[in-house]
């Protein structure tokens, strides 16, 4: 069965510090697609990145990059010299069809404090 | 481009009572979804939708739960009667996703709906 886990459930880090959000994911299927989202205060969730199984190539998006190990069923996001505006709590979702048809399932989520 | 509109914002019920919530997605996207996510929670499907039709509605509780995207574009969701468990945040996401293989969603602000 498929399963997100995020077991960072908040971290607090200081403004400037880099801080890395792990997420390991289970699935029996060859093709999956992965996501982060982040959930600022307001509650809309925004989309940040979706990664498909066969590209483990890591991206990089400003100060934001995410690392793909397909060995160690990871998908981490990595924030560098963070800002309080990053606070925010990130999900990480997987999303895979051996059903048949596609499921989605977001992680618990972590919830980020970037303090001044 | 308008994102994802959903109404109300916030609902106060009482158990036993009906409530409807309202989405409507972005301009051309075939693929809706409703979900809830309760406090600390991630989001957890309700529905999807590929134009008209329901495509995986198997974590919708049909007994009380019902859902309705007429024509392809806004959709509603209904609960009836409410109970003290259904108090939770109702989020309505779109994407466009012709091919049902997982692409990226855009949530709406959601409706936090308080069932007393």
């Amino acid at each position: 069965a498929q399963k997100v886990t995020q077991a960072q459930t908040e971290i607090s880090v200081v403004e400037k510090e880099d801080v890395t959000l792990d997420c390991v994911y289970e699935t029996r299927d060859t093709t999956y697609y992965l996501f982060w989202y982040k959930q600022p205060p307001s509650g809309e969730l925004v989309f940040l990145i979706r990664r498909n199984s066969f590209d483990e190539q890591n991206e990089i998006s400003g100060r934001y990059s995410w690392n793909f190990q397909k060995s160690t069923s990871s998908f981490n996001f990595t924030i560098t010299a963070s800002q309080v505006v990053d606070s925010a709590v990130y999900f990480c979702a997987l999303s895979e069809a051996s059903t048949g048809t596609y499921k989605y399932i977001f992680g618990t989520g972590t919830r980020l404090k970037v303090l001044a | 481009e308008a994102g994802v509109v959903q109404s109300p914002r916030y609902k106060i019920i009482e158990k036993k009572q009906p409530v409807a919530f309202w989405c409507n997605p972005i301009s051309g996207h075939n693929t809706l979804y409703w979900y809830r996510q309760n406090l600390g929670q991630g989001p957890e499907l309700l529905i999807r939708y590929e134009n008209e039709e329901a495509v995986d509605d198997s974590q919708l509780p049909k007994d009380r739960f019902s859902a309705e995207r007429l024509k392809g574009v806004d959709s509603t969701l209904k609960i009836q009667p409410a109970e003290l468990g259904d108090s939770a945040v109702y989020l309505c996401a779109s994407s466009f996703d012709p091919g049902g293989e997982g692409y990226e969603q855009y949530f709406g602000p959601g409706t936090r709906l308080t069932v007393t």
